[in-house]
């Protein structure tokens, strides 16, 4: 039963140009939570999604950053023109169950580790 | 909305010492606490849980315990071996996150052999 999966686990970027990161979450699973870690600091959430919907996108950046989940294939969280800034690792995780009042086991993949020259 | 303390941020011990890591939480309507164990260069893996409607769980060498009167949470790794070093981090989730996890800055544990 493979866990989650993430591509490219690394993924060079020069300013401007656009970032695509991909995410498949665990089978069976049809929540996906994407995450944000910036280096010696902890998680932020940027962004929760269910099969062809957007629930939760209150951490997101207002601009260039969006994410989808469409009906076949993965999550994908894209960053366009990236600047310095958006350096970091970038987590997908994935969770059988979602939402409000509910326990939310959620399980991370490996990551896709972003450096913006 | 919710806001995850945790302490220390750094902690040394002997191999064979028990290792506490502890978290505060701010939203009183949180109900569930994972903690997760980071080795450098992957993700973070979940490695125990706890619900509100408990005070404390054990899964071999490690337990947590929950005080929600005071809204706090704690992380006890005990025996601790080399293979416990990683960054450890606590997160808190409930009704008013809507199933994100809010997380904790990060414990960096180094068990010295």
């Amino acid at each position: 039963n493979a866990g989650v999966m993430q591509n490219p686990r690394h993924l060079v970027r020069r300013r401007g140009q656009e970032a695509r990161l991909r995410c498949s979450p665990m089978k069976g699973h049809s929540h996906v939570y994407w995450y944000r870690q910036l280096p010696e600091e902890g998680l932020k959430f940027m962004v929760y999604l269910q099969k062809e919907n957007i629930i939760d996108e209150s951490g997101m950046p207002k601009e260039r950053f969006s994410a989808e989940f469409p009906k076949e294939g993965p999550s994908i969280l894209r960053i366009q023109q990236v600047v310095r800034g958006d350096s970091a690792a970038y987590f997908c995780a994935s969770s059988p169950t979602g939402g409000r009042g509910s326990y939310n086991e959620q399980f991370f993949g490996p990551g896709t580790r972003l450096t913006v020259l | 909305g919710e806001n995850v303390e945790q302490h220390p941020s750094t902690l040394s011990v002997q191999e064979g010492d028990s290792a506490v890591i502890k978290c505060t939480y701010s939203d009183s309507a949180s109900n569930y606490f994972p903690w997760y164990k980071q080795e450098l260069g992957k993700g973070p893996q979940l490695i125990i849980d706890i619900r509100s409607n408990v005070g404390e769980k054990k899964d071999q060498r490690i337990a947590v315990t929950l005080n929600k009167t005071a809204k706090h949470f704690s992380l006890h790794i005990t025996e601790t071996q080399p293979e416990d070093s990683a960054v450890y981090f606590c997160a808190a989730s409930g009704y008013n996150q809507g199933g994100k996890l809010i997380f904790g800055q990060g414990t960096e544990l180094s068990v010295k052999p």
